[in-house]
């Protein structure tokens, strides 16, 4: 089956700082990769759409100069949370889609930022 | 819009029962997926079971199957012989077939406990 990773997989920064978090397809290419947030025994809130090569869609309320997203490639999004604040603290995850499956999504592992 | 709601937030059920989950949706496309995730505490997504709109048949995969009533709008997830490893958050999700842009629609979730 296609497996998504995500680095880090846990994180504590400082407030202030920018934190960035990968998501990698490892083995298909990912024309469209989205980007969730999850708060404890919550569901997942999608925060953005990223499309290879073009600009991210971003929900409605989503700060798209604080949540800066990257898909430089088929296989490789970025999500960099600038200034953080102790209210970032979240579980950030990612899932891919591959070009040739419209409907299936495989999610990375996670990522749990701490703002300290 | 699409929703999806799960009444229940929490349920528990006896090891080796049979427990069913409830799943209802509210859309007015014809062409979609539905999908239940299974999220234990590694916090993974993992796919358990998915349907295609247009198949009367119900999915099933292995001990889990669903009841899909399309004109009801109601997707419900039955696990039997529950075992201790079932034990999780599950998520029903929708998906429309139009782009390949297009996001999946989470619900709620549903605290499964499986109780030996």
């Amino acid at each position: 089956g296609a497996v998504v990773s995500q680095h880090p997989s846990r994180v504590i920064c400082k407030s202030g700082t920018s934190v960035k978090i990968e998501c990698r397809s490892l083995d298909f290419q990912a024309t469209t990769m989205f980007w969730y947030r999850q708060f404890p025994k919550q569901s997942l809130m999608l925060m953005a759409t990223s499309n290879e090569g073009s600009k991210a869609t971003y929900e409605q309320g989503v700060e798209k100069d604080k949540f800066l997203i990257n898909h430089a490639s088929l296989t490789l999004s970025t999500l960099t949370v600038t200034s953080a604040h102790p209210e970032d603290s979240s579980f950030y995850i990612c899932s891919a889609k591959s070009q040739g499956h419209s409907y299936e999504q495989y999610f990375g592992p996670g990522t749990r930022l701490t703002v300290t | 819009a699409q929703t999806v709601t799960q009444s229940q937030p929490e349920m528990s059920v006896q090891e080796a029962e049979t427990v069913t989950l409830s799943c209802t949706y509210d859309t007015s496309e014809n062409n979609y997926y539905l999908f239940w995730y299974k999220q234990p505490p590694s916090r993974q997504m993992i796919l358990v079971i998915r349907q295609e709109a247009y198949k009367q048949q119900n999915a099933t995969e292995n001990r889990f199957s669903v009841n899909f009533q399309k004109a009801a709008k109601s997707f419900s997830l039955k696990i039997s012989d529950s075992q201790l490893g079932d034990t999780a958050m599950y998520f029903c999700a929708f998906i429309k077939l139009k782009t390949s842009y297009d996001k999946v629609i989470f619900g709620p979730g549903t605290s499964l406990s499986v109780i030996p």
